[in-house]
């Protein structure tokens, strides 16, 4: 079955520390990859995607993030956080010539001063 | 700018109520679908639309219709709502293509009592 899994529900670091959201996913064919973030009261936005080609992907605001196949995880890094990163994470994958995403139960990360 | 909106932003209804949630996207996209955010479960997708007169059931279909007459709008229905129907209900919009990036509304939240 399709699915995706973020371990993590809460992350709290500190402003100008490194962040990894991890996310591991299961899927039949070759998966397309993408993490949205969701800030209070928000509709979701995307940071990056993953199709082919280079497995180190760079999105907006300085996001990162690296598809492994072997592992089956597309984890998101960012080296150096700032406090308006606090959010919400969710990690989604499809793929197989359909829209249709499944979603990740989501990160919330907390940046303390 | 193209956009995505929803109305309206938030409501408060009652056990067997009929609810219309507004979805209006100006992208002139073929796909438009509907999530629920519920903590611990993040989106699940209720019903999509590829196009004029398609819907589709998703996941969690039970309780709730849409309709497409146009190309712009996508409403939900929830026939008659239930408390388990508490949530924030997404709508979002794409291009026709496995690697397009899904457009959010910011959000409707629905309390039934």
């Amino acid at each position: 079955a399709q699915s995706v899994t973020q371990p993590d529900i809460h992350i709290t670091v500190s402003e100008g520390a490194s962040l990894e959201l991890r996310c591991n996913y299961s899927y039949g064919a070759t998966p397309y990859l993408f993490w949205y973030v969701q800030s209070p009261g928000q509709g979701l936005q995307l940071l990056l995607k993953y199709f082919s080609g280079d497995t180190l992907v760079q999105g907006i605001k300085g996001f990162e993030a690296e598809f492994k196949r072997s592992q089956s995880s597309f984890n998101l890094r960012k080296p150096s956080v700032h406090w308006s990163d606090a959010a919400e994470y969710f990690c989604a994958v499809g793929g197989g010539g359909t829209d249709k995403l499944i979603f990740g139960t989501g990160t919330r990360l907390q940046v303390f001063p | 700018d193209a956009e995505i909106t929803q109305s309206p932003r938030h409501k408060i209804t009652e056990t067997g109520r009929q609810v219309t949630l507004a979805c209006h996207q100006t992208w002139n996209h073929n796909n438009m679908f509907w999530y629920r955010q519920d903590l611990g479960h993040g989106l699940r997708l209720i019903h999509y639309s590829y196009g004029v007169q398609d819907t589709n059931k998703g996941e969690v279909s039970d309780g709730y219709s849409v309709s497409r007459s146009n190309t712009e709008d996508l409403p939900l229905t929830l026939e008659s709502a239930a408390s388990s129907q508490t949530s924030v209900y997404f709508c979002a919009s794409s291009v026709n293509s496995p690697t397009g990036e899904l457009f959010f509304g910011e959000g409707s939240r629905l309390t039934v009592l």
